[in-house]
């Protein structure tokens, strides 16, 4: 079974609904984070968590709110979709510097098409 | 702020060598990652490099130069999976967090 998982794996939505995507992970990592990648420009960290009462905004969080429901759950809305988020959305874990350094693993994506 | 910069394709032969180059200016630095991605699926971790050299792994080479503010991979050998995007990501001390460079696709032709 995948570490990290997110659900759902594609989503196609129209401008204005809300939006939930959810990640999973099974690695007893205390840090998660969630990612938008667009082509070119790499991938941008929106928001991270690096334990269940700890948020903190990325570079790019407007539009967007995380909840932290438990250590191996992070969750990320958009509270009413626009076109420019559509993207493909990558949740990460990572488990903090005890081996040295913070390795981030990534779940399997998420592409989210807003119409 | 930090830029990262690294090309955006690159071309080569099967077992050919091809070098990556990523330079990046930032404030408190303190490592740099390459990651591995494939079309539509998730980076996974190539290295990490700290401090100043050379650290292989298999075909796999990652160089850094703090001073400089620039770090290379080297793919040797080169395979046709190697075909993906490949990630430059400098950590910085305060916060813990990664910021990625735009990625350079390599593609390997027979």
């Amino acid at each position: 079974d995948a570490d990290v998982t997110q659900t759902p794996r594609n989503r196609i939505t129209k401008t204005g609904k809300r939006i939930m995507l959810e990640c999973s992970q099974t690695k007893g990592h205390d840090r998660m984070y969630w990612y938008r990648q667009d082509p070119g420009l790499g991938l941008r960290l929106i928001y991270y968590s690096f334990d269940v009462k700890d948020i903190n905004k990325g570079e790019i969080s407007d539009g967007y709110s995380v909840s932290r429901q438990a250590q191996a759950k992070f969750s990320l809305s958009l509270e009413s979709a626009i076109p420019n988020q559509t993207a493909l959305y990558f949740c990460a874990t990572s488990g903090g510097l005890a081996g040295g350094w913070d390795e981030q693993f990534f779940g399997p994506g998420t592409r989210l098409t807003v119409l | 702020g930090q830029n990262i910069d690294q090309p955006t394709e690159m071309t080569a032969t099967e077992g050919a060598i091809v070098q990556i180059n990523c330079t990046y200016q930032t404030s408190g630095f303190n490592g740099l990652f390459w990651y591995q991605q494939h079309a539509g699926e998730a980076p996974t971790f190539l290295s990490y490099n700290v401090l100043d050299g050379l650290e292989e792994k298999g075909r796999f080479s990652s160089f850094l130069s703090r001073s400089k503010g620039y770090s290379y991979l080297l793919l040797k050998e080169l395979q046709m999976k190697d075909s993906a995007s490949y990630l430059c990501a400098v950590i910085k001390a305060a916060g813990n967090k990664l910021t990625f460079g735009g990625g350079t696709r390599v593609l390997v032709k027979p």
